[in-house]
């Protein structure tokens, strides 16, 4: 059974381009929720998708936007990179949308602009 | 204003001993808290979680304390192993999950 994956693992962009990260959850999966984790910190959350909405969001502007498609699987999307969004993007799943539900990450995507 | 705070950026311990883990919250409407492991080019792995409405949970090694009053959150990991070296991330949720910026757990043998 094949856990969370993303794709790519590493990407290299300049400032002002736009940038397609994808995330396939793990099997019986429904939630996908995005965080970025900058050098030396921990995740910090942009959004989840439920139902193919978004349906939390943190405190990320709007250049940050995702989807979520019918089986589930997501993409984030970043306009305008800057080079403060150099990150770490991380994609965890989950079964339900709900109170406790237990998030299962990937290995993440790292993103460098230059 | 960071809302959860681990204010050791690294802990070592020697294997076979209490590694104690500590985490601080200053939300009062976090109501479930979580602790998650990661190792280098993977992504956190859960660990443990506990609920708001009780002060302790135990899995195998590893149990959390949570103190609300004190907005205080602890991992307890006994007997400590090498393969526990890692950097441990505690998270608190009110709805959405807010990370802490991790402690570097090295165990030696």
């Amino acid at each position: 059974d094949a856990g969370v994956t993303q794709s790519p693992t590493h990407l290299i962009k300049t400032r002002g381009q736009q940038v397609t990260l994808r995330c396939s959850p793990k099997s019986g999966h429904d939630t996908v929720s995005w965080y970025q984790q900058a050098l030396g910190q921990g995740p910090q959350f942009i959004f989840q998708y439920y139902e193919e909405e978004e349906r939390q969001r943190g405190n990320f502007p709007d250049r940050f936007s995702g989807h979520q498609f019918p089986n589930y699987s997501s993409e984030l999307n970043v306009n305008a990179l800057l080079l403060g969004d150099s990150a770490l993007y991380l994609c965890a799943s989950s079964e339900t949308f709900g109170f406790q539900e237990t998030q299962y990450f990937g290995p993440g995507t790292r993103l460098l602009v230059l | 204003d960071q809302q959860v705070k681990q204010n050791s950026p690294s802990l070592s311990v020697q294997e076979g001993r209490i590694s104690i883990l500590n985490c601080d919250y200053t939300n009062s409407m976090f109501d479930y808290f979580l602790w998650y492991k990661k190792y280098p080019a993977e992504g956190p792995t859960f660990l443990i979680s506990i609920s708001s409405i009780k002060d302790k949970n135990e899995d195998g090694r590893f149990t959390v304390f949570l103190n609300k009053s004190a907005k205080h959150l602890s991992l307890h990991i006994v007997p400590s192993q090498p393969g526990d070296s890692a950097v441990y991330f505690c998270a608190a949720k009110a709805g959405k999950s807010t990370f802490g910026d991790g402690t570097t757990l090295t165990v030696k043998p």
